[in-house]
């Protein structure tokens, strides 16, 4: 079974840090990978979507890179808001099987 | 953006009746369709994949005949919870994949299931 480890589990940071969120798979065959944010009670929502081929994918504040050989990736938040508190998800994609990772938790203090 | 509408929200029921959610793609043609469920502080657990038009692959250890799943369009799955029980109640959230290459998965807002 694939498994998806992400450190740390929680992470509090002050306003305007800039902060690395990591994300590691046991199976390096992936299509591609995901990352999503989760706040309390709501679904996912996608956040970049980094293909196997690519080295590193880029929206706004966020960064997102991926070393398939190693089946790492990482997640950059630039500049953090408080608005960016939330749960932190990724996804790698093995050809329509999804697996999940237990996500960090993010806590951005004004 | 693509969106996928999930209905209802919240859900409240008696044991031993059946509750049914809906998962539409808005925006875009759904070809594979997935459905998840989530415990406090616990990551999604897949139930099952579904293929609009065929069967849907449920996941070991998930109840085909409880978790009853339909994908009769490309915009549209349902899962019915038959006959629930209290340790039915959970986090229910659906996706939705559009039928190119590499695409994005997307995810409804979820149901919270609570069954008394």
């Amino acid at each position: 079974k694939q498994e998806v480890t992400q450190i740390p589990a929680a992470l509090s940071v002050p306003e305007g840090e800039n902060l690395v969120l990591n994300c590691s798979f046991t199976d390096s065959a992936i299509y591609n990978l995901q990352w999503f944010r989760q706040d309390p009670g709501k679904g996912l929502t996608s956040l970049l979507l980094i293909q196997s081929s690519q080295r590193e994918q880029t929206s706004g504040r966020l960064n997102a890179s991926l070393d398939k050989s190693s089946g790492r990736s990482t997640l950059y938040i630039a500049a953090s808001q408080p608005g960016d508190s939330a749960t932190y998800l990724c996804a790698p994609d093995y050809g329509n099987q999804f697996y999940f990772g237990t996500g960090t938790s993010l806590t951005v203090i004004p | 953006g693509a969106v996928v509408s999930q209905h209802p929200s919240r859900v409240i029921c008696k044991s031993g009746t059946s509750v049914k959610i809906e998962c539409r793609s808005l925006d875009f043609q759904a070809t594979t369709m997935f459905w998840y469920r989530q415990f406090p502080k616990q990551s999604l657990m897949l139930m099952a994949t579904s293929n609009e038009g065929s069967k849907a692959t449920y996941e070991q250890g998930v109840e085909k005949d409880k978790f009853l799943i339909n994908h009769a369009s490309l915009t549209l799955s349902t899962l019915t919870v038959t006959s629930a029980h209290p340790e039915d109640s959970s986090f229910y959230i659906c996706s939705a994949k559009p039928g190119t290459a590499n695409s994005p998965l997307h995810f409804g807002n979820g149901t919270r299931l609570t069954v008394t």
